[in-house]
């Protein structure tokens, strides 16, 4: 079963609203998850990391005051696209790394389309 | 930075082998990965080298050389449901993971 659950799995919201988007680790803790967007035909782009206790982590050309992370426990990290535009329509996924070597896991991505 | 290559696009006949390359120049390297992704699901893991050799999987393989920044990925046997995203990604010093481009292939009759 899954080791990492999204939600929501698909939403669709207005232009100039905000979205949010959970990220949970089942069964285990995470102090660190990776944030990821992947447009349609593109591979996954890393968009940050995010840190329970800290702050997260941004990548080159993420606007951190546009997607905001925040890592509030060991087991959930949110993402919440501020006043979503339609060129933030996009596939986000999150991932959680496990404890053995090069483990990682995936959560079941979410889709979104901003109208 | 991060630089990971690999062909757009690929095709391939059913039953035969097909290796997807994966070049890469990154920062810091913690491991290879490659995944397979079929549209609109999130990725699927096949495999995880972080020693040079070859990993063997079933069907799939994976090569690895740290020296050359070089991985492919060896599918054999091929088969219709193969036909998917394929991608090769580094795992950095911070354990974060950075993607290949990621290859299309399709597999025919």
């Amino acid at each position: 079963g899954a080791v990492v659950s999204q939600h929501p799995s698909w939403v669709i919201c207005k232009s100039g609203t905000s979205v949010k988007i959970e990220c949970r680790s089942l069964d285990f803790q995470a102090t660190t998850m990776f944030w990821y967007r992947q447009f349609p035909k593109q591979s996954l782009m890393l968009m940050a990391t995010s840190n329970e206790g800290s702050k997260a982590t941004y990548e080159q050309g993420v606007e951190k005051d546009k997607f905001l992370i925040n890592h509030a426990s060991l087991t959930l990290s949110t993402l919440t696209v501020t006043s979503a535009h339609p060129e933030d329509s996009s596939f986000y996924i999150c991932s959680a790394p496990g404890t053995g070597p090069g483990e990682l896991f995936f959560g079941e991505g979410s889709r979104l389309t901003v109208l | 930075g991060q630089n990971i290559d690999q062909p757009t696009e690929m095709t391939a006949t059913e039953g035969a082998i097909v290796q997807i390359n994966c070049t890469y120049q990154t920062s810091g390297f913690n491991g290879l990965f490659w995944y397979q992704q079929h549209a609109g699901e999130a990725p699927t893991f096949l495999s995880y080298n972080v020693l040079d050799g070859l990993e063997e999987k079933g069907r799939f393989s994976s090569f690895l050389s740290r020296s050359k920044g070089y991985s492919y990925l060896l599918l054999k046997e091929l088969q219709m449901k193969d036909s998917a995203s394929y991608l090769c990604a580094v795992q950095g010093g911070a354990n974060n993971l950075f993607f290949g481009t990621g290859t299309r292939l399709t597999v025919i009759p």
